[in-house]
């Protein structure tokens, strides 16, 4: 079965300093992909990085980057330079390519940016 | 470009009655699904269909019915309405074989069942 952990419930940063956001995941699926999304107080759900199985490279766009290590199964999220816009909800989430719309998410860790 | 929609926003219902969440999107994605969210526990997966005329179960399908007549909409049915079913609703939708294949959501509906 999938399954997406996100063990920090809560994180803070200081202003203009780098976050790392820990995500660990497990399948039995070779071909997959692995997302980030942010979720401020607003409510709606913004994509922001995607990393495939099969990715050589870390993704990066922007500020955000992924530390993808496969063999430790996880998918770390680095932010720099934070800023007071990125206080928000992120989740973690794998998606199984060839059944559909089957994403499973991460619990989420809230991000406090402090100036 | 208005992407995908989700009505009604915000409803109260209360337990044993019946609604209906809309959702439609205009990027004529094949894929659409609906995830509940609880706190502390993330988005779950309810419903999703791979094209019209065929939906499949996902993790937390008891108390939910779905059907997709066309590419456009995805209607979310409570049958009866039970306390537990109080949550946010997301409707999403993605493009297979196209870019990342991440999920488009919609704003979200807020239901509380009394």
């Amino acid at each position: 079965a999938q399954k997406i952990t996100q063990t920090q419930p809560g994180m803070f940063v200081q202003e203009k300093e780098a976050v790392t956001l820990d995500c660990t995941y497990d399948t039995s699926d070779q071909s997959y992909g692995l997302f980030w999304y942010k979720q401020p107080s607003s409510g709606e759900m913004i994509f922001l990085i995607y990393q495939g199985s099969y990715d050589e490279q870390n993704a990066t766009e922007g500020r955000y980057s992924l530390n993808f290590q496969k063999a430790r199964k996880s998918a770390n999220l680095v932010i720099s330079a934070s800023q007071l816009g990125d206080s928000a909800m992120y989740f973690c989430a794998m998606d199984r390519p060839y059944t559909g719309n089957q994403f499973y998410f991460g619990t989420g860790t809230s991000l406090t940016v402090i100036p | 470009n208005a992407g995908v929609t989700q009505t009604p926003k915000f409803q109260v219902l209360k337990t044993g009655q019946s609604m209906t969440l809309q959702c439609a999107q205009d990027m004529n994605h094949e894929y659409m699904s609906w995830y509940r969210q609880d706190p502390g526990m993330g988005l779950r997966l309810i419903h999703y269909s791979v094209g019209a005329g065929i939906t499949d179960q996902g993790e937390v399908p008891n108390g939910y019915n779905v059907s997709r007549s066309t590419t456009e909409d995805f209607p979310l049915r409570l049958l009866s309405a039970a306390p537990s079913q109080t949550s946010v609703y997301f409707c999403a939708s993605s493009l297979p074989g196209q870019g990342t294949g991440e999920l488009f959501f919609g704003e979200g509906s807020r239901l509380t069942v009394l």
